[in-house]
């Protein structure tokens, strides 16, 4: 059973354009939820979180958007550039914060 | 820091053959976890220590596959006999009290089974 799905499977925007990566989960025990870039070649590395008390949490040109009545976060890119391109992994987890992940978001940002 | 580091980064063997990856997590980082990553099924936790006990092994495969960790600084993972299916990427990752900062990732380790 899927309990994070994420979409879309892969993405590809242009240069200064908005990345939008859209996760869905079903156990309203999560209550932690991170994203983790991948670059090729190496390990997935924690990006950004938030739990469920706030709505929005921004950091630099990354901010995700929590809605728990719909069960469902985003990942927003603004101002996406070519080094942003990398696959993304939305995840969630509850008390024992082991998460669990979503198949990830390919993304490419073209020049 | 080192980060958490595996090797090897590439493997290539022949089915039927033992395959042992190995970890060192980062000093004073309490837990370690093994994912797999495949195309077809994203990253898949296989088995997670802390205090290098093993709490949960439930996402082993099979009985082929084995962990251990001896002492707080270095872990295996080890696939005996392998096979053409257990070819993917191996990530070891480690964390302090449980993942609620997040875990770090290793590079990983490459394997190919023919």
């Amino acid at each position: 059973q899927q309990q994070v799905k994420q979409s879309p499977q892969s993405l590809i925007v242009q240069k200064g354009g908005i990345s939008i990566i859209n996760c869905a989960y079903e156990n309203t025990a999560f209550d932690y939820f991170p994203w983790y870039q991948q670059f090729p070649g190496k390990g997935p590395a924690l990006l950004i979180a938030i739990r469920p008390d706030v709505s929005e949490k921004k950091e630099g040109r990354f901010t995700i958007s929590f809605n728990k009545s719909a069960k469902q976060f985003s990942l927003h890119i603004m101002d996406s550039q070519p080094g942003d391109s990398a696959t993304y992994f939305c995840a969630a987890s509850g008390g024992s914060y082991i998460p669990t992940f979503g198949r990830g978001t390919s993304l490419i940002v073209h020049p | 820091d080192a980060g958490v580091i595996q090797s090897p980064r590439h493997e290539v063997t022949e089915m039927g053959q033992e395959v042992t990856l190995r970890c060192k997590p980062i000093s004073g980082h309490d837990y370690l976890f093994w994912y797999r990553q495949t195309m077809m099924r994203g990253l898949e936790l296989l088995i997670y220590f802390n205090n290098n006990v093993p709490i949960d092994d439930s996402g082993m495969p099979e009985d082929r596959f084995s962990a251990k960790m001896p002492n707080a600084s270095f872990s295996t993972l080890k696939i005996q006999p392998s096979e053409p299916r257990d070819s993917a990427v191996y990530f070891c990752a480690s964390s302090l009290s449980g993942a609620k900062y997040g875990y770090t990732f290793g590079s990983g380790t490459r394997l190919t089974v023919v």
